[in-house]
C-alpha cells in the first residue's frame, strides 16, 4: 500500500539556521504530495503542496519540490525563527477517496 | 479563513465508559469528514471516513462498534468511543472536506482512559 517515511525527530535548530526534513514516499499511480504543520495546541495546517512532478510548493519561506525519479518531497527552509518550532508532517494524497497518507511526523525545536 | 472544531480537547474517563468527540465545520458544509488516530510519536491513522447522511466507511482493522461515527449534519460529525478501555487512549484528529478541493482539520482531542 501507500506509504510516507520521513526523518525522525526531534531536530533542535538555532534561529536562522538552515532546515532539511527528508520524506519519501511509495504510491503507485501519481498522488499529490503536501506538508501539514502542527502548532502546539493547534490542529494542522496545509504549509504547501505538489500536484505533479517537478513542482515546487512554497510557504512562508518553506519550499518542497515533488521529485517523481527519487519519490521525494524533501522540505527546506534556508532561514528558521523561533515561531517554526512546530511539528511537521509529510503526506500523500491519491486522487480517488481524498484519502491523506501521513508520514510519522518531525518535531522541529528552533532555539533562540 | 475556514475553521474546524473539536470537542473536548481533553478527556479523562473511566474504563468501560462511553466518550463522545465532536467535530464540527464552523463556516462551511462538509459532506465528508474524517476520524484520525494519533499514537505517541508516531503517524496519524485514518480510522474512517464518516459521510453525511450515510454509514461511515471504515478502515480495515477499526472495530466499527467501537468506533461509532454519527454524520447528521453538513456540519457535525461525532465519534463516540465504546466501552473505552486504556488501550483507547490517544489523540483523535478529525478534518472536513470543503468542496473546494480543500482540507481542514480541527485541533485535536486528547482521550486518557484511566
Amino acid at each position: 500500500g501507500d506509504s510516507v517515511t520521513q526523518m525522525e525527530g526531534p531536530v533542535t535548530l538555532s534561529e536562522e539556521a538552515f532546515l532539511t526534513i527528508n520524506c519519501t514516499y511509495t504510491a503507485t499511480g501519481y498522488p499529490s504530495l503536501f506538508w501539514y504543520v502542527q502548532y502546539p495546541g493547534e490542529g494542522l495546517q496545509l504549509l504547501l503542496k505538489a500536484t505533479k512532478a517537478d513542482d515546487k510548493g512554497s510557504n512562508k519561506g518553506f519550499e518542497a519540490t515533488y521529485r517523481k525519479e527519487t519519490t521525494s518531497f524533501h522540505l527546506e527552509k534556508g532561514s528558521v525563527q523561533v515561531s517554526d518550532s512546530a511539528v511537521y508532517f509529510c503526506a500523500l494524497l491519491k486522487a480517488a477517496g481524498n484519502k491523506l497518507t501521513f508520514g510519522g511526523g518531525t518535531r522541529v525545536l528552533v532555539k533562540p | 479563513g475556514a475553521v474546524v472544531s473539536q470537542h473536548p480537547s481533553r478527556v479523562i474517563c473511566k474504563s468501560g465508559t462511553s466518550v463522545k468527540i465532536e467535530c464540527r465545520s464552523l463556516d462551511f458544509q462538509a459532506t465528508t469528514m474524517f476520524w484520525y488516530r494519533q499514537f505517541p510519536k508516531k503517524s496519524l491513522m485514518l480510522m474512517a471516513t464518516s459521510n453525511e447522511g450515510s454509514k461511515a466507511t471504515y478502515e480495515q482493522g477499526v472495530e466499527k462498534d467501537k468506533f461509532l461515527i454519527n454524520h447528521a449534519s453538513l456540519t457535525l460529525s461525532t465519534l463516540t468511543v465504546t466501552s473505552a478501555h486504556p488501550e483507547d487512549s490517544s489523540f483523535y484528529i478529525c478534518s472536513a472536506y470543503r468542496n473546494t478541493g480543500e482540507l481542514f482539520f480541527g485541533e485535536g482531542s486528547r482521550l486518557t482512559v484511566l
